[in-house]
């Protein structure tokens, strides 16, 4: 399984929308999570399952897709969102992207 | 709530055995209900999944390591340990320790801060 995600870096404004992708060259029905990874901190987990949120995460998250083809949604941008952004389906992980909030 | 603290020697000579161990609080690692992995992350790359162990004693490891990982479980002292044999310079990476849930996307939460290894003659 090869977890492909795009695009490698977005830079947006706060306030904006950011569409993160990320596409699995096989199915892997709904069985998808999410991590946020700031510098010099573990990944922290985000979404399970696809759109399952964590405990305490806002709802401005929002995980979608199946299949082969999944997107992370985050609204209403907060500077604290730069981070990089990793998707992950077992023992495999994206190769991640970069968001950055100016 | 689980916290998850790695340690270990944070320099190692190439050949050497790399072994770390996971000191986990708050929860007990002899369950049923999650894996206990470990994992790595080079700079500027996603993580690495090495293995998990699971409370039994089966364990699952990436083949890209050939071998040189082994994963163990001390339920007296609530621990996770690690070794790789043979380390090399391109071992050299940021290790954690992390739950891992067992079904659907097999999710690793939490996990530990991480423990930075350089492997260098």
């Amino acid at each position: 399984l090869v977890l492909t995600q795009s695009p490698a870096t977005l830079s947006l404004s706060p306030g904006e929308s950011a569409a993160l992708s990320c596409r699995a060259s096989q199915n892997i029905d709904i069985y998808l999570a999410w991590y946020q990874q700031k510098p010099g901190q573990a990944p922290r987990l985000l979404i399970f399952d696809v759109s399952n949120r964590a405990p305490g995460l806002p709802a401005r998250f929002r995980g979608s897709g199946s299949g082969t083809d999944f997107s992370l949604t985050i609204s209403s941008l907060e500077p604290e969102d730069s981070a990089v952004y990793y998707c992950q389906q077992r023992g495999t992980f994206g190769g991640g992207t970069k968001l950055e909030i100016k | 709530q689980l916290h998850l603290q790695e340690s270990g020697p944070g320099l190692l000579k190439p050949s050497e055995t790399l072994s770390l161990v996971c000191d986990v609080s708050g929860g007990s690692v002899n369950t049923p209900a999650y894996y206990w992995s470990w994992l790595r992350q080079f700079p500027g790359r996603g993580p690495e999944w090495i293995g998990y162990i699971y409370y039994s004693g089966s364990a699952d490891y990436s083949r890209s390591l050939f071998g040189r990982a082994a994963i163990s479980l001390d339920t007296s002292k609530n621990q996770v340990s690690l070794t790789m044999t043979s380390v090399t310079e391109a071992d050299s990476a940021v290790y954690f320790c992390a739950r891992q849930e067992i079904v659907g996307a097999g999710w690793f939460d939490p996990w530990g801060q991480g423990i930075r290894v350089t492997v260098s003659s």
